[in-house]
């Protein structure tokens, strides 16, 4: 059964103080590792899609990054806006192209 | 386009009572999909459609949720009889053949009392 775990669960920065997040997964046969950012009383929206290991992929403070067993969300330089629940999923080949979510990272930057 | 369009946005019903919710996809997509969110479970995949007919419904609970798809730019999840572990956000995304990532609507809070 396909695997994703989210850590930390919560996170709280200052403004400016770059941080990761992580995206740990046990799958079988990889279709692509998704991250999405949600904020409350909405929708999940789509940040990055990675496919392959060493694959990075890069959005104004932030950068995604991954390997054969994990995958990081870097904030660099946060600010108060960055604040929202960050999801990572994968699609596999057991899930066709449905996603399989982590439980999110709330992350939180203070002024 | 406006998105992924989902109706009602909140939803507040007597245990027992059937619930309806719905949503219009993105025009063009092939995929949909629909997702339950709790804070227990996170995001969990129902039920996904590829040209109106259902791909994959293991996510489904129990048989007292059902889901239509009967054209290309509508479909219903239904729970009947509705319980209060029912409550939870629903969401409905799609996506097309060209793009990978879904797209996601706005949700409809339902709770169960």
């Amino acid at each position: 059964e396909d695997q994703v775990t989210q850590s930390p669960e919560a996170l709280r920065l200052q403004e400016g103080e770059s941080s990761s997040l992580n995206c740990s997964y046990t799958v079988s046969g990889l279709r692509g590792l998704f991250w999405y950012r949600q904020d409350p009383g909405k929708g999940p929206e789509f940040l990055f899609t990675l496919y392959s290991a060493g694959e990075e992929k890069e959005k104004e403070r932030l950068k995604a990054t991954l390997t054969k067993k994990e995958s990081f969300l870097h904030i660099t330089a946060p600010k108060p806006e960055d604040s929202a629940t960050y999801l990572c999923a994968v699609q596999t080949s057991n899930s066709g192209y449905a996603l399989n979510f982590g439980k999110g990272t709330s992350l939180l930057v203070t002024p | 386009d406006a998105g992924v369009i989902q109706s009602p946005r909140h939803e507040v019903t007597e245990m027992g009572q059937e619930v309806t919710l719905r949503c219009k996809p993105i025009s063009g997509h092939d995929y949909l999909f629909w997702y339950r969110q709790t804070m227990m479970r996170g995001l969990e995949l129902l039920i996904y459609f590829n040209n109106n007919v259902p791909i994959d419904d293991s996510g489904m609970p129990e048989d007292r949720f059902s889901a239509k798809m009967p054209n290309a730019s509508f479909s219903t999840l239904k729970i009947q009889p509705s319980e209060p572990r029912d409550s939870a956000v629903y969401f409905c995304a799609s996506k097309g053949e060209v793009n990978t990532e879904a797209f996601f609507g706005q949700g409809t809070r339902l709770t169960v009392v």
